[in-house]
């Protein structure tokens, strides 16, 4: 089945210490995105690419950075994780902007 | 900000009963989606309704849209345990910006 697969689904890092989540897709989606989702609270955009264009919301932390080698996969990295940045992690994708996203079942990061 | 807001933020009603969620959003949009969130897990898309539309249908789920208002509600008939869930409208903006906004949630509890 077509769908978007995140790992790892659970993530345990060390204050500090870089991390990198990843994301691939076999729908083969012009568009990836990257959500940071906190307890009982909506999914904040972080990223997105249309294609290989980067798309950076202004007011994602110069901390977290994100990578697409190619159309499938999509990584997000956080080089120094501190304690709020504890949360749910969701990429999605979509044929085509604005349309419906498809996502992945998340992976739920714990700093320690 | 864009986010929209969810209406009521919690909503517990017995099994059989319909359920509504209303959201409501700020700047004009091309396309308001709902998603379903089960706990932990990642948003599925439950359906889409453009700016030119007023009303949709999918099995159990209505949608309403008022553009006049920046409105949009949701209704579930015979509500399921199953339904147990968060609910999370998104709005795409007609800025050609290529992403959603989602609004705050509403949790549903359904109980048997």
């Amino acid at each position: 089945d077509a769908m978007v697969i995140q790992n790892p689904r659970y993530q345990v890092t060390q204050f500090g210490k870089p991390v990198t989540l990843s994301c691939s897709q076999t729908l083969n989606h012009n568009v990836m995105y990257w959500y940071q989702q906190k307890s009982s609270q909506a999914p904040k955009l972080l990223f997105h690419y249309y294609d290989k264009d980067f798309n950076n919301e202004a007011d994602t932390p110069d901390n977290f950075q994100s990578r697409r080698p190619n159309t499938s996969f999509c990584f997000l990295d956080i080089r120094s994780p501190g304690l709020g940045d504890a949360a749910m992690y969701l990429c999605a994708t979509s044929s085509f902007a604005g349309e419906t996203q498809y996502f992945g079942p998340g992976t739920r990061l714990l700093v320690l | 900000s864009q986010q929209g807001e969810e209406d009521p933020q919690a909503l517990s009603i017995q099994e059989g009963e319909n359920a509504t969620m209303n959201c409501s959003y700020k700047t004009s949009i091309n396309n308001l989606q709902w998603y379903r969130q089960n706990s932990g897990r990642g948003l599925v898309h439950l359906i889409l309704i453009r700016s030119n539309e007023r009303e949709k249908h999918s099995g159990r789920l209505r949608v309403t849209l008022d553009t006049s208002k920046k409105s949009s509600s949701l209704l579930i008939t015979a509500s399921r345990a199953a339904d147990t869930a968060s609910y999370f409208c998104a709005t795409e903006g007609n800025f050609g910006n290529e992403k959603l906004t989602f609004g705050t949630g509403t949790r549903l509890t359904i109980i048997p």
